[in-house]
């Protein structure tokens, strides 16, 4: 089983439609949480860093379930600049472990 | 501030060769790391270095070299292409750790015929 784990999608979605989507991990002692977002044939930029009270930034809202182990990355109102794919990246202090997922694909269509 | 530069973009080689791939930062980060991007796959830690003459290995670091000589530059070295090094390579650096923000070069593009 792969330490981090994501839908590779795509997820297609109309604009201004909300698309949710998870990423489980399998490390319990996993420590801090991200998501990247990488644009077609470019680097990863962070997007957010996700806490454990849950965080929004806009129209981006990042949750954290340690119980089932799964952060969850919700855009609301799509634009059609949100069409990208999404990293899901957890830290791990023992051994200063950052695992990264394989990402899922998101495209917004008029 | 350039961030993260990479060189080359793009690269073409034979089976056999040996090439550079060239990594350097201006935001004086003493964490930075190699990683290789395939298809489906996420990013996977090649080598990484917390600091100017000290490097260790990542998750697949076999058939790559690095060395850190100075904190800004950051080259891996590919000593004897094989196919199934064709991939993206991305350089990232980091200023206060693991956990924190990763900022990447663009890339590097390799096909190893």
């Amino acid at each position: 089983r792969k330490e981090v784990e994501q839908d590779p999608g795509p997820f297609n979605v109309p604009e201004g439609a909300t698309v949710a989507f998870n990423c489980t991990y399998s490390n319990s002692a996993s420590q801090s949480f991200f998501w990247y977002r990488q644009d077609c044939r470019k680097e990863p930029k962070l997007l957010m860093s996700v806490y454990s009270s849950g965080n929004e930034d806009g129209r981006f809202t990042a949750q954290l379930n340690r119980a089932s182990q799964y952060i969850s990355l919700l855009i609301r109102d799509s634009k059609l600049s949100d069409s990208a794919t999404y990293l899901c990246v957890v830290f791990k202090a023992a051994g200063n472990k950052l695992t990264f997922g394989g990402g899922t694909r998101v495209l917004v269509k008029p | 501030n350039a961030g993260v530069t990479q060189t080359p973009k793009f690269q073409v080689l034979k089976t056999g060769q040996s090439m550079t791939l060239q990594c350097a930062q201006d935001m004086n980060h003493e964490y930075m790391s190699w990683y290789r991007q395939d298809p489906g796959m996420g990013l996977r830690l090649i080598h990484y270095s917390v600091g100017a003459g000290i490097t260790d290995q990542g998750e697949v670091p076999n058939g790559y070299n690095v060395s850190r000589s100075t904190t800004e530059d950051f080259p891996l070295r590919l000593l004897s292409a094989a196919p199934s090094q064709t991939s993206v390579y991305f350089c990232a650096s980091t200023g206060a750790g693991w956990a924190e923000t990763q900022y990447f070069g663009p890339g590097t593009r390799l096909l190893v015929l």
